[in-house]
């Protein structure tokens, strides 16, 4: 079946330190990608997407691109900030599934100032 | 921006008890869902439901679980007998339509389920 496999964190950063937030996944189809972010006390909130090979999805300074060929999907910001600091989720669907979304284990984020 | 709500945000129960988490999904969603973490553990898929019927469930929902849109708001997750087990985050989720190439779900903020 679909997985998803993420870094283990915790992960620690000081301000403006570059992230990568590995992501691998197992899918039969062709799945669409997802990274999804959850802030203290809130909701998973959809951080960004990429529906097909070489996609790249971005949002708030955040990037990552569909490797189909690595079966890959790394989370990178050039420069994080204090407010980064979350649980980040890498997530995928495979089409045709009612099922809409399995997620990895989370990543733990925190900025230090 | 349009929200996912859920109730209780936290719910201390006692084994055996019954428990209702309650959701209102986006007011134009067709597609609802329900997950649930255990701390430390992974997002797991419960049960989707569509058109008033669940549309898919995982072996995690099992006799204990059901789920109902009793009125045209809300979306409920009942526990009938919970299990120390079932202590986790629950977290409702709904879609506008499932076509789309990325079947985006917006999530609710969660339901925290303690179980003593």
């Amino acid at each position: 079946g679909d997985s998803v496999t993420q870094m283990e964190g915790p992960v620690t950063l000081s301000e403006e330190a570059f992230l990568t937030i590995n992501c691998t996944y197992t899918a039969t189809g062709y799945p669409s990608l997802f990274w999804y972010v959850q802030y203290p006390g809130e909701g998973l909130q959809l951080l960004l997407k990429a529906t097909k090979a070489d996609d790249k999805g971005s949002n708030k300074g955040f990037e990552a691109t569909y490797r189909k060929e690595t079966t890959s999907f790394h989370l990178e910001k050039g420069s994080v900030q204090v407010s980064d600091s979350a649980v980040y989720f890498c997530a995928l669907s495979d089409r045709g599934s009612a099922r809409q979304l399995t997620f990895g284990s989370g990543t733990q984020l925190t900025v230090l100032p | 921006e349009p929200e996912v709500t859920q109730t209780p945000s936290h719910q201390v129960t006692q084994m055996g008890q019954e428990v209702i988490l309650r959701c209102v999904p986006i007011s134009n969603h067709l597609y609802f869902y329900w997950y649930r973490q255990i701390l430390g553990q992974k997002v797991e898929f419960l049960v989707s439901f569509y058109n008033n019927e669940i549309s898919e469930k995982s072996e995690i929902f099992d006799d204990q679980f059901s789920v109902e849109r009793p009125d045209g708001s809300n979306f409920t997750l009942k526990i009938r007998s919970t299990k120390l087990e079932d202590s986790a985050m629950y977290f409702c989720a709904s879609c506008r339509d499932t076509n789309s190439g990325a079947n985006v779900l917006t999530f609710g903020a969660g339901s925290r389920l303690t179980v003593l």
